[in-house]
């Protein structure tokens, strides 16, 4: 079955360390992998996806991802955390034998002046 | 450029009254997708459809009906409101190419009563 996970509720940072979000996945075909971000009261903004071949995405607002396929995972990056990276961050996976996309959980980033 | 739009923004139902939430797209998107988003859940799918006339059931399809007569338009229904409906619905919409993201409505808070 089509799943994702993000272990992690909450992510604390102070601004200017890096962050790192984390996501697994488990597909029976091949996975589209997706991140996105939500500020409050707002929809689900593109963050960025992974393309085949290339493990290192670069995405919007300095934000990179990491594929690791041995691992299933697709960890969110980002070399220097600002306070306005502070939202909830959604990772995604659409399975190409099913047509569904799937989130998981989210996990709220935090980042402290 | 509108991208997805929902109608209505807020609503207050009492239980057992019967609602349609509107998902409008103006990308000419093959692939429609209905979300409730609940605290500590993230966002699960309720159902989807993959073109005009076709749906099908995502993760949690109990309570909800859904309808795609038109391409830009995917419907949801609820026919006998529960409190355990309250939720913030978004709907989205994608290419049918799997590694293409998807776009999101700013999203329905509806409180059953």
């Amino acid at each position: 079955a089509q799943s994702v996970a993000q272990p992690e509720d909450q992510v604390n940072v102070a601004e200017g360390n890096p962050l790192t979000v984390k996501c697994t996945y488990s597909v029976s075909g091949n996975p589209y992998l997706f991140w996105y971000v939500q500020y409050p009261n707002r929809g689900l903004q593109f963050l960025l996806k992974y393309i085949t071949g290339d493990n290192l995405v670069k995405g919007s607002y300095g934000f990179e991802a990491e594929f690791n396929k041995s691992q299933t995972s697709f960890h969110l990056k980002k070399p220097s955390a600002l306070v306005s990276d502070s939202a909830l961050y959604f990772c995604a996976v659409r399975d190409d034998s099913t047509d569904k996309l799937i989130f998981g959980t989210g996990t709220r980033l935090q980042v402290f002046p | 450029n509108a991208g997805v739009t929902q109608t209505p923004k807020f609503r207050v139902l009492k239980t057992g009254q019967s609602m349609t939430l509107l998902c409008a797209q103006d990308m000419n998107h093959e692939y429609m997708y209905w979300y409730r988003q609940d605290p500590g859940m993230g966002l699960r799918l309720i159902h989807y459809s993959v073109g005009e006339g076709t749906t099908a059931k995502g993760e949690v399809p109990d309570g909800y009906n859904v309808s795609r007569l038109k391409k830009q338009n995917f419907l949801l229904g609820l026919e006998s409101a529960a409190p355990s409906q309250t939720s913030v619905y978004f709907c989205a919409s994608s290419s049918n190419f799997p590694n293409t993201e998807a776009f999101f409505g700013q999203g329905t808070r509806l409180t059953v009563v």
